[in-house]
């Protein structure tokens, strides 16, 4: 079974300085996608980043970067320039390449962005 | 463009009571759908997905089932539910082998059981 472990339950940061959000995960699999997923206050679900296994490079996406360490199993977010808006809850996840792709959700760190 | 529906957004319902949910794709074609739960201040916890019509995988015993009567329907069902229940339901869908993985999610169903 894939395990998604995030260990920071609630973080702040000021306004304009940079976070980083923590993750690590338990697999067998070789090939697998990891993403982050952004939940604010509305509760909708929104993707930030996403990674592919089998990629060194880290991916980027304007302010969000990650820092994956396969062998490791560790999959951080950092974001910079942090903005009020990017107040939300924040969930790493885990996605199994096969039949139906099931995706795997850590249980979340509460991200505020303190003015 | 794909959408993804889901209703209703707020739901109470007495313990005992039968459940459905549902959910529509639009704009894609044989999607992976699933269903979540989130129980308050807590993770996603997969509850179901499906890679076709009729096809349902369980990924944890419980109260619940689920069907998919259409290629882009997803119906999550109870016929007696228990306080357990309550939570915030997710349905969501991916595309599979177009090496563009992601899940895009429905607007989501609190579901209160008193």
């Amino acid at each position: 079974a894939q395990t998604v472990t995030q260990s920071q339950p609630e973080m702040s940061v000021q306004e304009a300085e940079t976070v980083t959000l923590s993750c690590t995960y338990d697999t067998s699999e070789s090939n697998y996608y990891l993403f982050w997923y952004k939940q604010p206050p509305s509760r909708q679900m929104i993707l930030v980043i996403r990674q592919e296994a089998y990629k060194q490079q880290n991916a980027t996406e304007n302010r969000f970067s990650v820092n994956f360490q396969k062998a490791a199993k560790s999959f951080s977010l950092k974001i910079s320039d942090s903005q009020l808006g990017d107040t939300a809850m924040y969930f790493c996840a885990f996605m199994k390449l096969n039949t139906g792709n099931q995706f795997y959700f850590g249980t979340g760190t509460s991200l505020t962005v303190i003015p | 463009s794909q959408t993804i529906h889901q209703w209703p957004a707020t739901l109470v319902q007495p313990v005992g009571s039968p459940l459905s949910l549902e959910c529509t794709v639009e704009g894609t074609s044989n999607p992976n759908l699933y269903w979540y739960r989130q129980a308050a201040g807590r993770g996603l916890q997969l509850l179901f997905y499906s890679v076709g019509i009729g096809q349902i995988s369980s990924e944890v015993p419980q109260n619940l089932s689920a069907s998919r009567p259409q290629d882009r329907q997803f119906i999550l069902s109870s016929k007696k539910l228990l306080l357990s229940d309550s939570g915030f339901y997710l349905c969501a869908w991916s595309v599979q082998g177009e090496n563009n993985e992601k899940l895009f999610f429905g607007s989501g169903t609190q579901l209160s059981v008193l």
